[in-house]
C-alpha cells in the first residue's frame, strides 16, 4: 500500500513551453500533497503544499504564477511549469499524505513519487 | 527556516562494515525521519520515530531519536551492496511539510 505515482517520469521541452506533471495516490486518499525540486546532488526543497479543495501554500522565494498546483481530488495533485526556462530543469518530487489528524505512525507520513525529470532546452 | 545539519556528507566503505550518519539542529522536533533515495527515484521512508529517546529498528537498520528532540542517528549493520544511495533525515512539527538533511551519500565496495 501507499504507493505515489507521478507522470511522466522524464520531460524535455523547447524554452517558454509549459509542463505538467501529474502526483496520484493509487491505494489512498490524500488530503495533502506537497511538492519538491531536487537539484543534483542536493536535497529536496519544498516548493508547495497542496490541499484538496483549496489553494496551495507556496514556500518563500517559489512563484505561485510560474508554478501552478492544482489538487482538484483527493488522489491527483498536478503541478504545472509555466514558460519554462533551463534554470527550472531539475527533478520534481511530490509527495502524498493521507492518514488521520493526530495519528502519528509510519503508515500516515509523506509517501513520495518517483520523480520527474525535467529538462528546458 | 528549520536548519538540519546531516554529517557526514558521504562515505565510502567496505562491504560488511557498519554505517553511522547523523543529523542535529538547534530547534526541538515531534518527528524524526529517515529516508532513502536511490538514482533517479523517489525518496523511501525507512524508518520514523515519534518520542525522544526513541529506538527503533529495521532490519540492518537502526536509528535514534535523541533525548534532547534535537538530534537522531542513522546506523547500518553490515553493510551490503545494494545500501547504496543518498540518506536523507527529515523532521517536521505537527502534519507540516518535512525539512530534510541535505544527505548522506552512501557507496559499498564489494
Amino acid at each position: 500500500g501507499a504507493v505515489v505515482s507521478q507522470h511522466p517520469s522524464w520531460v524535455i521541452c523547447k524554452s517558454g513551453t509549459s509542463v505538467k506533471i501529474e502526483c496520484r495516490s493509487l491505494d489512498f486518499q490524500a488530503t495533502t500533497m506537497f511538492w519538491y525540486r531536487q537539484f543534483p546532488k542536493q536535497s529536496l526543497m519544498l516548493m508547495a503544499t497542496s490541499n484538496e479543495g483549496s489553494k496551495a501554500t507556496y514556500e518563500q522565494g517559489v512563484e505561485k504564477d510560474k508554478f501552478l498546483i492544482n489538487h482538484a481530488s483527493l488522489t491527483l495533485s498536478t503541478l504545472t511549469v509555466t514558460s519554462a526556462h533551463p534554470e527550472d530543469s531539475s527533478f520534481y518530487i511530490c509527495s502524498a499524505r493521507g492518514g488521520l489528524a493526530g495519528v502519528e505512525d509510519a503508515y500516515n507520513e509523506q509517501f513520495f513519487g518517483p520523480g520527474t525529470r525535467l529538462t528546458v532546452l | 527556516g528549520q536548519q538540519l545539519n546531516q554529517s557526514p556528507q558521504s562515505m565510502f566503505i567496505q562491504e560488511g562494515e557498519d554505517v553511522s550518519m547523523n543529523c542535529t539542529s538547534s530547534s526541538i522536533f515531534n518527528t524524526w525521519l529517515w529516508y532513502k533515495q536511490d538514482p533517479g527515484e523517489g525518496p523511501v521512508l525507512l524508518i520514523a520515530l515519534y518520542k525522544a529517546g526513541e529506538l527503533t529498528s529495521n532490519g540492518r537498520l537502526t536509528a535514534q531519536f535523541g533525548i534532547t528532540r534535537k538530534d537522531s542517528f542513522l546506523n547500518i549493520s553490515a553493510s551490503i551492496p545494494s545500501d547504496v544511495g543518498i540518506y536523507f533525515c527529515g523532521t517536521r512539527t505537527g502534519r507540516r511539510a518535512l525539512t530534510f538533511g541535505s544527505g548522506t551519500r552512501l557507496q559499498v565496495q564489494p
